[in-house]
């Protein structure tokens, strides 16, 4: 079985401040990570897979397989930030199924 | 280009209903999932589809089933409708099975 854990359901910070939004995974084979983003009165949209090894809108992640981890990082928050942001892992024999963890909430106060 | 569209955007329906749900995928993608988001948790995979057939399917009952047109538009059925079933229903659409999915707006189903 294959599971997504994002132990915040809110994470509050001050714009400047560094931001970083924790995925944990549970999968025994080769997996696919990714983060989506979903800003006020939007839909889902893909922000960053680990495989792309880039960074988009100053966030990066980092695929840890040993600590089974696929934390988003931004140095400094910006309050366009503030949304709702979902990891989400695709296994290697799943096909397309992602499955998602439960979100956590970004508020980035001016 | 409109992106994934879904309709209707809500829904009331009762206890014991069904309901059809629909999407249209992205110009130019022709495989379509389905998830359903509960309120404050994550999306949940319901199905997929490709070339007109359920491809991979999650684990949810018979009661959900599905369709995929020749045109790629797809349908998400739902019967006998239970309380539970309420959530916000979405739809993406990809270039192939494994590809990139893009989501649409959703429909919000609300089960009375």
């Amino acid at each position: 079985a294959q599971r997504v854990t994002q132990p915040e359901k809110l994470l509050s910070v001050f714009k400047g401040a560094p931001v970083e939004l924790k995925c944990n995974y549970s999968y025994s084979g080769s997996p696919e990570l990714f983060w989506y983003v979903q800003y006020s009165r939007q839909r889902l949209q893909l922000l960053l897979r680990h495989i792309s090894r880039e960074s988009i809108k100053g966030f990066t992640a980092d695929l840890n397989k040993g600590e089974t981890s696929f934390h988003l990082k931004k140095p400094f928050a910006q309050e366009e930030d503030s949304a709702m942001y979902y990891c989400a892992l695709r296994g290697d024999n799943a096909g397309n199924m992602l499955t998602f963890g439960g979100g956590t909430r970004l508020m980035v106060k001016p | 280009d409109a992106g994934v569209t879904q309709s209707p955007t809500h829904l009331i329906k009762t206890r014991g209903q069904q309901v059809t749900l629909r999407c249209s995928p992205k110009s130019g993608h022709d495989t379509v999932s389905w998830y359903q988001q509960a309120l404050g948790q994550g999306p949940q995979f319901i199905f997929q589809y490709y070339e007109e057939e359920e491809r991979q399917r999650g684990n949810f009952p018979d009661r959900f089933s599905g369709h995929q047109f020749p045109n790629y538009s797809s349908e998400l059925n739902v019967n006998a409708l239970l309380l539970g079933d309420s959530a916000l229903y979405l739809c993406a659409s990809s270039f192939g099975p494994s590809y990139e999915q893009y989501f649409g707006p959703g429909t919000r189903l609300t089960v009375t």
